[in-house]
């Protein structure tokens, strides 16, 4: 089954300490991208990858990082978590070219206190 | 640039009633423009897109959309609503010649029994 797995669905940290939101999708897809998802604000993009060893800030970048080793993964990282990151957070991966689909995860809820 | 604005960010309908949720964009390139449905506690899945082949988009679950070009919009409708489009809906656009999805805020459809 074609999917983009996300793990863990729900987190709940403490500032400052890092943690790694992992992403994974089995469809060969070149481009993935992270979005984070609040009230009133839609998803806005994060990080985004086209390709491996190809990754680029989206509108959101402040507070994380991402590494794109291999095709399959894309994981989050935040170093240092601020009550500010609370939020939904969802990995997206489709083929490259125009109008192409976005496979999503399933969101991770995490919560910084 | 390119941006969408959903117009409405709770919308209530009752069963059996005519939906129509309003997305309006802006691009400076003809657009690929998407509908994607969430349902609680899962990731976005797309509804139904726009590539520039027939103005009229038909999607899963009933749902279709219109380009229209004069009005730069793209609303969402279905003649009749059931309990089970009980969701958040997502407008997005991508334009030609950039890899970039941008989401609109949201509309959260309420189905009235």
């Amino acid at each position: 089954e074609a999917q983009v797995t996300q793990n863990p669905r729900y987190l709940i940290t403490v500032t400052g300490k890092k943690l790694t939101v992992t992403c994974s999708q089995n469809m060969n897809h070149e481009y993935m991208s992270w979005y984070r998802q609040d009230p009133g604000l839609g998803l806005r993009q994060i990080y985004y990858s086209m390709n491996v060893e190809v990754t680029d800030k989206g509108d959101v970048p402040e507070g994380y990082k991402v590494s794109r080793k291999e095709k399959r993964n894309f994981p989050l990282i935040l170093e240092s978590p601020s009550p500010n990151q609370t939020s939904l957070y969802f990995c997206a991966s489709r083929r490259t070219g125009l109008g192409t689909e976005a496979f999503f995860g399933q969101g991770t809820r995490l919560t910084v206190v | 640039a390119q941006s969408v604005t959903q117009l409405g960010s709770h919308v209530s309908v009752s069963e059996g009633a005519l939906v129509l949720l309003r997305c309006n964009y802006s691009s400076s390139v003809p657009p690929y423009l998407f509908w994607y449905v969430q349902y609680p506690n899962q990731g976005l899945q797309l509804l139904l897109k726009y590539t520039s082949a027939a103005t009229l988009v038909k999607g899963i679950n009933g749902f279709e959309a219109e380009f229209k070009k004069s009005e730069t919009s793209f609303h969402l409708t279905k003649p009749s609503a059931h309990m089970s489009d009980a969701a958040e809906y997502f407008c997005a656009v991508s334009g030609f010649g950039n890899e970039k999805l941008t989401f609109g805020t949201g509309t959260r459809l309420t189905i009235i029994p």
